[in-house]
Formats: structure tokens, C-alpha cells, sequence
């Protein structure tokens, strides 16, 4: 399967701890993006990586947040002190290197429940 | 006043029923235009990728786009049961450097069989 893959699928975590996702986005697309959504609502925009480069952070991403795309390739969205607020749909999408175009390919999503 | 406005639903039709659906907007800046598809629990699937105005056609899908009225339409001719599911629009400027989506709340959709 060429397609976004996200893992874990599903994590259950207890409030205060801290839990990590990991991404890996279609070969050769240089873009990757992460969104939230809640039930009932669309995905929203988190934050953006071109390469390893993370160019773009929405204000719904707290300090508790954190995104790393070290080597270009796959990245990781970490989230530190847990509350149930964060409980969503962890989504992740890439984009091919196409100049004028941005079409995005979705992952499965990682389904965070924080008790 | 949202960015990006979509009807929730749910909304029901027969089988072999032609299906509208339908967000506005009011960000004039928005050029990129899409459908996804998302099944419950899973990650949306890209229907119809458009730029700018005019229609697109791919299948029992057709995507219009007007831009003077801020409004876009998904169409699904001949609907079956398997098209039941979450309908997301999304939008994005061109030349933001991101080309960060912004979603509508998505339409549920039911065809009954």
C-alpha cells in the first residue's frame, strides 16, 4: 500500500501523560500536514512541514504540542501533559512537490481518547 | 460567522436518487476546491480536486464551483448505499505558501437501499 499510513490507529491515555504519533506520508511528498478533528466537525490545521522544514503552526497548536519531520520523511506529532480536551481524530495528510497544486492524500488518522 | 459553511444533514435519499450538496464561503481569496469522502472512523478520501471556477466530472461525480456567489456543489448521480457517508468541502488560497485546508463541518449522508 503507496498510501499516508498513521500509527498507532487508536491510543488510550490516561490525563498528564504524554503520548507521540507517528506519520509517514507518501514517497517523494515533500509536503505533510496534521489536522484535528473532533466528532462532528471537519479536520482543522495544525501544522505544516515542507522537507524537515516546519513553516506553519495554527494557534490551536499549545506549547503542549510539539511536530517534528527530522529527516524529511515521516514525522511525529507529540502531545505532553494529556488533557480530555485533546481527545480527536489526529489526522495527517501529504502532498506531492507539484508546483501550483496542493492536492492532499489522508492518512487513517490515530483516534486519541484521553480519560 | 465560520469561514466555511456546510449543512450537517443528515440527509436521506433513495437509492438511484441524484444528491446535492453544497457549501458557501466568504473568504474570496480561496481558489483550490474539494470534495472528501470519509467513512465513520476513518481518514477523508479525496472525490474531486478543482481550481478556481467552472465544473468538473469524474464518474457518477460532478464538482461545480461558482465563485461570484461563494458557493460550491458536489453532485452524485445514481446513488447507492455505499455512498453513505461523511461529505467534507474544503477550500484553500492560492499563494498562501501552505495551501493549509479549511473544512466545512461535513454533510452526512444516507442512501437507503
Amino acid at each position: 500500500d503507496t498510501g499516508v499510513s498513521q500509527n498507532p490507529r487508536h491510543k488510550i491515555t490516561k490525563r498528564g501523560q504524554n503520548v507521540t504519533f507517528r506519520c509517514d506520508p507518501i514517497s517523494e511528498h515533500n509536503r505533510l500536514y496534521w489536522y484535528r478533528q473532533t466528532l462532528g466537525q471537519g479536520p482543522e490545521f495544525l501544522t505544516y512541514f515542507q522537507n524537515e522544514a516546519q513553516l506553519e503552526k495554527s494557534r490551536l497548536l499549545s506549547d503542549r504540542f510539539s511536530a517534528e519531520r527530522p529527516k524529511g520523511s515521516f514525522s511525529t506529532l507529540e502531545i505532553q501533559r494529556t488533557e480530555q480536551g485533546d481527545s480527536a481524530m489526529y489526522l495527517c495528510a501529504s502532498s506531492p512537490p507539484v508546483a501550483g497544486s496542493n492536492e492532499q492524500f489522508f492518512g487513517p488518522g490515530t483516534r486519541l481518547t484521553v480519560l | 460567522q465560520k469561514e466555511v459553511e456546510q449543512d450537517p444533514g443528515p440527509l436521506s435519499v433513495p437509492e438511484g436518487a441524484i444528491v446535492s450538496l453544497n457549501c458557501t464561503y466568504s473568504n474570496s481569496a480561496f481558489q483550490y476546491f474539494m470534495w472528501y469522502r470519509q467513512y465513520s472512523r476513518k481518514g477523508p478520501e479525496l472525490l474531486m480536486y478543482t481550481y478556481s471556477s467552472g465544473n468538473k466530472e469524474d464518474g457518477r461525480f460532478t464538482a461545480q464551483v461558482d465563485k461570484s456567489s461563494k458557493y460550491i456543489s458536489l453532485f452524485i448521480r445514481d446513488s447507492q448505499p455505499s455512498d453513505s457517508a461523511t461529505y467534507l468541502c474544503a477550500m484553500s488560497e492560492r499563494g498562501s505558501g501552505t495551501y493549509k485546508y479549511i473544512f466545512g463541518t461535513g454533510t452526512r449522508l444516507k442512501v437507503l437501499a
